[in-house]
């Protein structure tokens, strides 16, 4: 079935370090890709998203690039700052399946 | 962008009574809303998905009489958790998926704040 596959955490770096967090799919058909941020005691938001191919998501300085090629959409952003300390979720929604299948969650912390 | 929201966003009751949580879209229309439940330190795990009018479609393993959901309207779903005990601690998160009529897998779920759940 559809699946997402995470990097394990937690990653621990300091501020304005380089990030990666990798992310890969097993899907039939063509998924949407999407990649939340979850902050300590809140819910799910949002952090970008990629309809197709080749499509690159990004918001407040992360970045993901649907890649078809090698079923990735590895989120990255080049200097992380104390507030990007959250859980990462890496998900997608295939046109068989209506609900939303997510990766385990990448934990970060970053130190000043 | 669309705001779902949750009530309560904490509840603590003792063991054997029922707790309803509600999920509300507050400026669109859901005609679908999901819930999640989730472990601490882990990933969200589907519970059922909802279609406003109809029954909810529960995932392999969720006791449907435990968890009871009903999407009576198309801004609003509930869960009750019924007759709850310690293990059903954990975190609850509803999702809804705004209605866009024709391409509904490019649609996003927009997530609730979760409603954390304490079973004495």
């Amino acid at each position: 079935g559809d699946s997402v596959t995470q990097m394990e955490g937690p990653v621990t770096l300091s501020e304005e370090a380089f990030l990666t967090i990798n992310c890969t799919y097993t899907a039939t058909g063509y998924p949407s890709l999407f990649w939340y941020v979850q902050y300590p005691g809140e819910g799910l938001q949002l952090l970008l998203k990629a309809t197709k191919a080749d499509d690159k998501g990004s918001n407040k300085g992360f970045e993901a690039t649907y890649r078809k090629e090698t079923t990735s959409f590895h989120l990255e952003k080049g200097s992380v700052q104390v507030s990007d300390s959250a859980v990462y979720f890496c998900a997608l929604i295939t046109y068989n399946n209506n609900d939303m299948r997510f990766g385990a969650g990448t934990r970060l912390t970053v130190k000043p | 962008g669309a705001v779902v929201s949750q009530h309560p966003s904490w509840v603590i009751c003792k063991s054997g009574t029922s707790v309803k949580i509600e999920c509300r879209s507050l400026d669109f229309q859901a005609t679908t809303m999901f819930w999640y439940r989730q472990f601490p330190k882990q990933s969200l795990m589907l519970m059922a998905t909802s279609n406003e009018g109809s029954k909810a479609t529960y995932e392999q393993g969720v006791e449907k009489d435990k968890f009871l959901i009903n999407h009576a309207s198309l801004t609003l779903s509930t869960l009750t958790v019924t007759s709850a005990h310690p293990e059903d601690s954990s975190f609850y998160i509803c999702s809804a998926r705004d209605f866009a009529g024709v391409d509904l897998f490019y649609n996003e779920q927009f997530f609730g704040p979760g409603t954390r759940l304490t079973v004495l």
